[in-house]
């Protein structure tokens, strides 16, 4: 069973740019979840999504979004970035709420300039 | 609000040593999720062990044992003769019944001498 897949896995941006992450869960699996990793902060939750809804949230601005498709796959939109966005974003899937098993993918490097 | 601290940022031992990574954790709701994860080098977390509040049996899978302590707010995990290979950054990370995703710990840097 193929894992978590995430593209591109390394990214480099501009200040004011905005930027697409995306991410396929493991087969059958239905919930898609966004973390930001950095040395500062650590890893913080951005959100949750399952069967196409967005079913829980961190504490991010609105910059960050993103959204799920029919197929399970998941995307992550951060619009005006920020130096400070600079990060590993990782993707996890579980087959039914974060309260389970959460497997990860290898994550996307973003780096703004 | 829920919260967990990894007190040890870095511990580095000599490989063959038993080593032990402590968790504490904090939570309102009497239901939640406790894990652990390994991160190594090339960035991916690794699942190791879910736990949840209702279970407090201790857990060994081979070389890995994990003590969850309701009365204490723990779940420290341990590695028995340590190899290189363990060396990575593991995190413990806790779920209030699925809410606001995982809030991971600070995470802890072991180190494995040869």
């Amino acid at each position: 069973k193929a894992g978590v897949t995430q593209t591109p896995r390394y990214l480099i941006k501009t200040r004011g740019q905005q930027v697409t992450l995306s991410c396929s869960p493991i087969s059958g699996h239905r919930s898609v979840s966004w973390y930001q990793q950095t040395p500062g902060q650590g890893l913080q939750f951005l959100f949750e999504y399952f069967s196409e809804t967005q079913r829980n949230k961190g504490n991010f601005p609105g910059r960050f979004s993103g959204r799920q498709f029919s197929n399970s796959r998941s995307e992550m939109n951060v619009s005006t970035l920020e130096l400070g966005d600079s990060a590993l974003y990782l993707c996890a899937s579980s087959s039914s709420s974060t309260d389970n098993e959460q497997f990860f993918g290898p994550g996307t490097r973003l780096t703004v300039l | 609000a829920q919260k967990v601290t990894q007190a040890q940022t870095e511990i580095s031992v000599v490989e063959k040593e038993d080593v032990t990574l402590d968790c504490v954790y904090e939570t309102r709701d009497t239901t939640y999720y406790l894990f652990w994860y390994k991160q190594p080098p090339s960035g991916e977390l690794v699942f190791l062990i879910r736990r949840n509040s209702f279970d407090e049996q201790n857990e060994i899978s081979g070389r890995y044992s994990w003590n969850f302590q309701k009365s204490t707010s723990s779940f420290n995990f341990t590695i028995t003769a340590s190899q290189v290979v363990d060396s990575a950054v593991y995190f413990c990370a806790l779920s209030e019944g699925g809410a606001d995703g995982l809030t991971f710990g600070k995470g802890t840097h072991l180190i494995i001498q040869p």
